[in-house]
């Protein structure tokens, strides 16, 4: 099946660093979602993309729907404690594939 | 409104028994789907239904099955527990293709 490739794997994080994950693909897609999963809980939904080049913002959370249509970004600024979780990517490809493809995850923790 | 409700959160089967993953969603929405969540290994897509009454095959859905009956509840068989089942499975549902997916807070479950 269609694959994601998401990047990091993992990360450390110190508080006040800015964040960058990003997610790509083999194919052209027509929507990109963020999704943050907290231990224990579903994935949460924190911003989608519906163009390209459209950058839409959540609090310290900004994401871009690649110009290509192929990658996506998510970066965080100024990361707090409880920012630690997984990041996922999804995509949709849209017509009969229209169903939601997820990338493998960004697991992010504190640094020690 | 209570989003998406899965039970158990928590279940021990043995080889060969089977269970119904229960899911139930009051937010009216037409799509469901149900993901199984491995260790580093993303959101596979089990099943899913666009509809009460229709239902279709996602990426991995050898040894389950599905229902809709309702628009409100989408439960998942495990007719013949194996091992490889042991994972986590998440319920999501979506207003309609182009929106994002609200899952559940997940069943654990542990084939031994």
């Amino acid at each position: 099946g269609q694959q994601l490739n998401q990047s990091p794997q993992s990360m450390f994080i110190q508080e006040g660093e800015d964040v960058s994950m990003n997610c790509t693909s083999s194919s052209i897609f027509n929507t990109w979602l963020w999704y943050k999963q907290d231990p224990g809980e579903g994935p949460v939904l924190l911003i989608a993309l519906y163009k390209a080049g459209e950058l839409t913002s959540n609090g310290r959370l900004t994401a871009q729907f690649g110009i290509t249509r192929k990658d996506s970004f998510l970066n965080i600024s100024a990361s707090i404690p409880s920012d630690v979780g997984i990041y996922f990517c999804a995509g949709r490809m849209g017509g009969s594939q229209g169903n939601l493809i997820f990338g493998k995850g960004t697991k992010l923790s504190v640094k020690p | 409104n209570a989003g998406v409700t899965q039970t158990p959160k928590f279940r021990i089967l043995k080889i060969g028994q089977s269970m119904t993953l229960q899911c139930a969603q009051d937010m009216n929405h037409n799509y469901m789907y149900w993901y199984r969540q491995d260790p580093g290994m993303g959101l596979k897509l089990i099943y899913y239904s666009v509809g009460a009454g229709i239902t279709d095959k996602g990426e991995v859905p050898n040894g389950y099955n599905v229902s809709r009956s309702t628009t409100e509840d989408f439960p998942l068989r495990l007719e013949l527990a194996a091992p490889s089942q042991t994972s986590v499975y998440f319920c999501a549902s979506s207003y309609g293709q182009a929106y994002g997916y609200t899952f559940g807070s997940g069943t654990r479950l542990t084939v031994v």
